[in-house]
């Protein structure tokens, strides 16, 4: 089975500090995604990256940055965290895209900042 | 550019009876669709996937969907629903060309007993 871990389920921050969310996935897989899930927003895509030193920005770049120095490795960096940076967020992975692929997911980093 | 939009915020449904929620999508290429589900303080799970092959596409746990291109339109179904059926679902397209995957806002699914 595939499997996408994130190092932290519940993580609390303060305001201004800096942040870094884990993501490492098993299966040699070439995509490398980083979501937010907020209420009535569904997921949202902050960053991607298509293969090791690759990133693209998603629909929601700002505030944050992504290292990818290895292929199993995806980093967020939340360089100084803000209340409105509180939400779950989810890493995914997957080989490069076909018309059957699907993206495996973690099981999510709650982030409060206070 | 891609996008999915699911017509539903919220859906409620009683045990037993039918279930649909509605996704319509928007791509410049062929899609790739999918359904994903969340349950409460769960990862998300991929339900079913439409892969060209067949327009009615059957996923796990009874679900359904049937990909109808004239309508730009991949909505959900199952035929009786269950109390452990209540999570959130998403619609998902995958943008092939650039490799991104696009989520909808979810629908949360009730179930009423």
């Amino acid at each position: 089975d595939v499997k996408v871990t994130q190092s932290s389920r519940y993580l609390v921050k303060r305001t201004g500090e800096k942040v870094f969310l884990e993501c490492v996935q098993d299966m040699d897989h070439e995509n490398m995604f980083w979501y937010r899930q907020d209420p009535g927003l569904g997921l949202r895509l902050i960053y991607f990256s298509y293969d090791v030193k690759m990133k693209e920005k998603g629909d929601i770049p700002e505030g944050y940055s992504v290292s990818r120095e290895k292929k199993e490795r995806f980093s967020l960096i939340l360089e100084s965290a803000s209340t409105n940076q509180t939400s779950m967020y989810l890493c995914a992975s997957s080989p490069v895209l076909k018309i059957t692929t699907e993206a495996f997911f973690g099981q999510g980093t709650r982030l409060t900042v206070v | 550019a891609q996008s999915v939009t699911q017509l539903d915020s919220h859906v409620s449904v009683s045990e037993g009876t039918p279930v649909l929620l509605r996704c319509n999508y928007s791509s410049s290429y062929s899609p790739s669709l999918f359904w994903y589900v969340q349950h409460p303080n769960k990862g998300l799970q991929l339900l079913l996937k439409y892969t060209s092959a067949a327009t009615l596409v059957k996923g796990i746990n009874g679900f359904e969907a049937e990909f109808k291109k004239s309508e730009t339109s991949f909505h959900l179904t199952k035929p009786s629903a269950h109390m452990s059926d209540a999570a959130e679902y998403f619609c998902v397209v995958s943008a092939l060309r650039d490799d991104k995957i696009i989520f909808g806002k979810g629908t949360r699914l009730h179930i009423l007993p």
